[in-house]
């Protein structure tokens, strides 16, 4: 089983700040998901992505197949992205092994 | 184009009640997947379907059954529900298995 291990847990920064969260996987992998939870709401895909970077707006994501690591990226952060920020990956069969979040605030 | 719809969004259970979970996407999507959220943990999966015609157990079976009703319907039910069972519910969809996720808005149920 993969193991997604995910850093900080909690991130607190002032708006503006440029943001970046970590993932981590033990085992090699066919895809990596980012997904957003805002408080009390749904869950929303971010991004897939299994080499290189995507960006789309104001959030990049990056992934390192060799080291086994990806990182999201937010710039010029704002309060509305305050949510939670969930790793998972796919190792090309059924089931995605999700990371347990990184809790992330942006203060006005 | 709603998404994925999931219902209901609350319920409150006592001990030995039996429910069902619905959950229906109209995205013409492959597979669907129900996952429980807990408090520090990950999300994990209970069960999913590849496909319409086939459902398979995930990581934390025990207590649940499911139905794919159709292509579009996916439900999960409770027999006799227990406390352990109290949790986030999510439905979620994928065009194919281990595609890109769409999420339903979360099943919040309590068994006391």
């Amino acid at each position: 089983k993969n193991e997604v291990e995910q850093s900080p847990q909690n991130l607190t920064a002032q708006e503006g700040e440029f943001i970046t969260i970590n993932c981590s996987y033990s085992v090699g992998i066919s895809a990596l998901h980012w997904l957003q939870q805002h408080p009390g709401g749904g869950i929303v895909s971010l991004f897939m992505l299994s080499s290189g970077k995507k960006k789309h707006g104001r959030l990049i994501a990056t992934i390192n197949i060799q080291e086994k690591h990806s990182s999201l990226h937010i710039t010029a952060s704002h309060p509305r992205d305050s949510a939670v920020y969930i790793c998972a990956v796919s190792s090309g069969n059924e089931k995605l092994t999700f990371g347990t979040g990184t809790r992330l605030t942006i203060i006005p | 184009n709603a998404g994925v719809t999931q219902t209901p969004k609350f319920q409150v259970l006592k001990t030995g009640q039996s429910m069902t979970l619905q959950c229906a996407q109209d995205m013409n999507h492959n597979s669907m997947y129900w996952y429980r959220q807990d408090p520090g943990m990950g999300l994990r999966l209970i069960y999913y379907s590849a496909s319409e015609g086939t459902t398979d157990k995930g990581e934390v079976p025990n207590g649940y059954n499911v139905s794919r009703l159709n292509k579009r319907e996916f439900s999960l039910r409770l027999e006799s529900a227990a406390p352990s069972q109290t949790s986030v519910y999510f439905c979620a969809s994928s065009r194919d298995i281990a595609g890109e996720l769409f999420f339903g808005e979360g099943s919040r149920l309590t068994v006391l």
